[in-house]
This record gives C-alpha cells, sequence and structure tokens, in this order.
C-alpha cells in the first residue's frame, strides 16, 4: 500500500504570494500523481494529471513537478479563490491512495 | 458537458444497508473506469472502490472488502455501490467519479449518514 505524505499541513499566505505544497510516496509512482482542489460542499476539481499536467480550464498559475516519490504543487500567485484544501493522489498501484491534504488559508 | 449525479443518500441505522446510484451523461459511459470516493465529516478524501468498463474487474479499499459492492449498467449508463453491514465509520458525502489513473471528472456526492 502507498502512503502520501503531504505538507504542511497547513499553509498561512496572503493573496499574491506564492504557494508551494509537498506530497511525499513511501514508495515510486513513477508520475501517477493528481493534484485537487477541494472547498466545502462541492465536489474536488482536478487540477494537474500525470505529476505536472494542467487539467483542463486550470489557470496556468497552478503548476506540478516531481516524479518518482517527490512532488510539488505551486501555485505562483495566490487568487482569493484559492485558499482551499489541496490533496495529491496516486494512481499507480492498487489500492489507490490520497494524501492527507494541504490547507491554504488566508493568512 | 459531462454530468455525474449521485442519489440514494440518505440516514441509516448501523448494520443496514444502502444502495448508492450515480447516473452518468456526457462522456462514452462504457468506456470508463468508475469509481467511488468519500469523505467523512472533517476529514480527509479516501477511495472506496473502481470498476473496469466490463464490469469483471473490481477493486476496493480494505475497510469496506466483504460489505460494499460496485457495479455498473452500461445501457443505463449508471454506476452503483451497494453497501451492508453499514458502520459508523462509514457515514461520510459519496462521490461518484471517473478514473483515468487521476479522478478527472466527479458528482456533486451524496450524503450518507450512519446512525449508531
Amino acid at each position: 500500500e502507498i502512503v502520501l505524505t503531504q505538507s504542511p499541513a497547513t499553509l498561512s499566505l496572503s493573496p499574491g504570494e506564492r504557494a508551494t505544497l509537498s506530497c511525499r510516496a513511501s514508495q515510486s509512482v513513477s508520475n501517477y500523481l493528481g493534484w485537487y482542489q477541494k472547498k466545502p460542499g462541492q465536489a474536488p476539481r482536478l487540477l494537474i494529471y500525470g505529476a505536472s499536467s494542467r487539467a483542463t480550464g486550470i489557470p496556468a498559475r497552478f503548476s506540478g513537478s516531481g516524479s518518482g516519490t517527490d512532488f510539488t504543487l505551486t501555485i505562483s500567485s495566490l487568487e482569493p479563490e484559492d485558499f482551499a484544501v489541496y490533496y495529491c493522489q496516486q494512481g499507480s498501484n492498487w489500492p489507490l491512495s490520497f494524501g492527507g491534504g494541504t490547507k491554504v488559508e488566508i493568512k | 458537458e459531462v454530468q455525474l449525479v449521485e442519489s440514494g443518500g440518505g440516514l441509516v441505522q448501523a448494520g443496514g444497508s444502502l444502495r448508492l446510484s450515480c447516473a452518468a451523461s456526457g462522456l462514452t459511459f462504457s468506456n470508463s473506469w468508475m469509481s467511488w470516493v468519500r469523505q467523512a465529516p472533517g476529514k480527509g478524501l479516501e477511495w472506496v472502490a473502481t470498476i473496469n468498463p466490463d464490469g469483471n474487474a473490481k477493486y476496493y479499499v480494505d475497510s469496506v472488502k466483504g460489505r460494499f459492492t460496485i457495479s455498473r449498467d452500461n445501457a443505463k449508463t449508471s454506476l452503483y455501490l451497494q453497501m451492508t453491514s453499514l458502520r459508523g465509520e462509514d457515514t461520510a458525502v459519496y462521490f461518484c467519479a471517473r478514473y483515468n489513473r487521476v479522478f478527472d471528472y466527479w458528482g456533486q456526492g451524496t450524503l450518507v449518514p450512519v446512525s449508531s
């Protein structure tokens, strides 16, 4: 079973600042890694697939990088609507798994 | 436009059963791997189950094996989750999603509270 560890648990930033979120896998997932944004009462929204490809309609301020076991989601300049919880997810092995999430909150 | 619409949620007693449905449109359902993902109150996302396009391969998280069954009807473009022996820890919003190594399309979810 692959465990995904996200850090930090909470990121307190101001609009316009850069956010850097980390996801570490307990074993290699190659590039089968996705990132999601989740807001209360809403469905999760796919941001990044294949570790670094933006999903349809996702703004260019969101970018993903990494392969193997270490991955990063970067939001280059936070907009007010970006304050949410972010999850990584691996699609390499069964059982599928999500990280515990990083909450990006307004400082 | 892809639409996934869940139904069937509602309050159920511990030990009881419930069947969730997900009606799909706007995608080639018969070629799509489909999944259920849940989120317990105040918790993170948890993958529950996935089924392949033919319905002959099914995968489950350990905590639901033997209690939940995922199935599909390609003619009705619908996905199902039969849940039995429900426990308090199954209380969650259940989302239907298309699986393509990632979950690219999601429904809005249906709430399943389990009372003990």
